[in-house]
């Protein structure tokens, strides 16, 4: 089955840019989202297809992905930015969804 | 507004079942495949299975960890998406989310999650 791998931790500076990654075998060739859930709450959609915002996600929130990694970027991050982060991308040989195993980004 | 809302969890024995259901609103529910999505405590999320809509003639998928075991059924006429689940484990234990899928593959909206504790 198909796996993605995501650092298990960020920490980044308030203003500052927190990059997390998530890797998998020729993800370049796959359309990747990503979701943030806050403690407590249901994940929340951030960007899909790679790098599209849904309306009302910040333009600090941006997307890209090929190779074999896509990348999640927050720039200028706030406080209300900590909170877990996932990727997710379609498996065509099983017709299944995949998440990556989430990263934790913390505000210092 | 789009809302989902779960109901059905509790606490049952190894071995018991339950029936989660998701009532959603403020879409054409019909015209939309559905997800179940867990996340067991202090764990990341885990795709449970899918029920496509009558277009795809209802069709299902389910991950390999729930294959056999649990059931994802809908009822459009209610608006309403089901999960049996039978020979419940204690590795069953988790929130479960539904979730609405736009474009095959991405989750727009999820639910608030109900909570299944597996346990003696």
């Amino acid at each position: 089955s198909y796996v993605l791998t995501q650092p298990p931790s960020v920490s980044v500076a308030p203003g500052k840019t927190a990059r997390i990654t998530c890797g998998g075998n020729n993800i370049g060739s796959k359309s990747v989202h990503w979701y943030q859930q806050k403690p407590g709450q249901a994940p929340v959609l951030v960007i899909y297809y790679d790098s599209d915002r849904p309306s009302g996600i910040p333009e600090r929130f941006s997307g890209s992905n090929s190779g074999n990694t896509a990348t999640l970027t927050i720039s200028r991050v706030e406080a209300g930015d900590e909170a877990d982060y996932y990727c997710q991308v379609w498996d065509s040989s099983s017709d299944h969804n995949v998440f990556g195993t989430g990263t934790k980004v913390t505000v210092l | 507004e789009v809302q989902l809302v779960e109901s059905g969890g509790g606490l049952v024995q190894p071995g018991g079942s339950l029936r989660l259901s998701c009532a959603a609103s403020g879409f054409t529910f019909s015209d939309h495949y559905m997800d179940w999505v867990r996340q067991a405590p202090g764990k990341g999320l885990e795709w449970v299975g899918r029920t496509r809509n009558k277009a795809n003639s209802y069709t299902t998928e389910y991950a390999a960890s729930v294959k056999g075991r649990f059931t994802i059924s809908r009822d459009d006429s209610k608006n309403s998406l089901y999960l049996q689940m039978n020979s419940l484990k204690t590795e069953d234990t988790a929130v479960y989310y539904c979730a609405r899928v736009v474009d095959s593959h991405v989750f727009d909206y999820w639910g608030q999650g109900t909570l299944v504790t597996v346990s003696s």
